[in-house]
């Protein structure tokens, strides 16, 4: 029930295009989303969350889609720039957690 | 200024040794964590302190042991060094008297295991 699945592993757009990744969940305690990005050598930094009591959050060129009945939720990078290339993960958690439940991560290229 | 650091950044050693890395934020922050991450990205926690109390201990091998000396600071000793502790290990920190208080990751350290 702690799971967070996360997919694809890897992932390859074109410059403009848009990159999808996608989370589902089990736990429905699970109330607050976020996702976090990690350039080589870096740790991971908070990009953007959601909170179940919207659908969507925009930031930019980063949206997260959320489906509370379908225990989905969605990062969307619109016109995907090289410099996105990075390794992206969805998480979860709640209030009564101590800690985040990570997705494996995806990787993303951005090709020129 | 760097808000969560851990020295060193790379560390390469012979199995069997032991060896410590360590870790401070200057963020006010209330609790500290490590997390290993493997070859395959995949980011795992391993212990968590609040306020210097161990308050995470997933199922880690006891040569692992965190030290807390105050709540700006949180180390982590190995010891006999083994061929798959190789791998990045982060440092991060969050205001756990904060709902939903992001994660502060460091730069991480890079063991590698000969």
């Amino acid at each position: 029930q702690q799971q967070v699945k996360q997919s694809p592993q890897s992932l390859i757009v074109q410059k403009g295009g848009i990159s999808i990744i996608n989370c589902a969940y089990e736990n429905t305690a699970f109330d607050y989303f976020p996702w976090y990005q990690q350039f080589p050598g870096k740790g991971p930094a908070l990009l953007i969350a959601i909170r179940p009591d919207v659908s969507e959050k925009k930031e930019g060129r980063f949206t997260i889609s959320f489906n509370k009945s379908a225990k989905q939720f969605s990062l969307h990078i619109m016109d995907s720039q090289p410099g996105d290339s990075a390794t992206y993960f969805c998480a979860a958690t709640s209030a009564g957690y101590s800690t985040l439940t990570f997705g494996k991560g995806t990787m993303l290229l951005v090709s020129p | 200024d760097t808000a969560v650091s851990q020295t060193p950044k790379y560390l390469v050693t012979q199995m069997g040794n032991d060896k410590s890395i360590k870790c401070e934020q200057n963020l006010g922050h209330d609790t500290m964590y490590w997390y290993k991450q493997d070859s395959k990205k995949f980011l795992k926690i391993m212990f968590s302190y609040n306020n210097k109390e161990l308050i995470i201990n997933e199922t880690v091998p006891n040569r692992f042991s965190p030290k807390s000396p105050d709540k700006a600071h949180l180390n982590l000793h190995i010891n006999s060094l083994e061929l798959g502790d190789s791998a990045v290990y982060f440092c991060a920190s969050s205001l756990r008297t904060a709902t939903y208080s992001p994660l502060h990751f460091g730069n991480g350290t890079r063991l590698t295991v000969t």
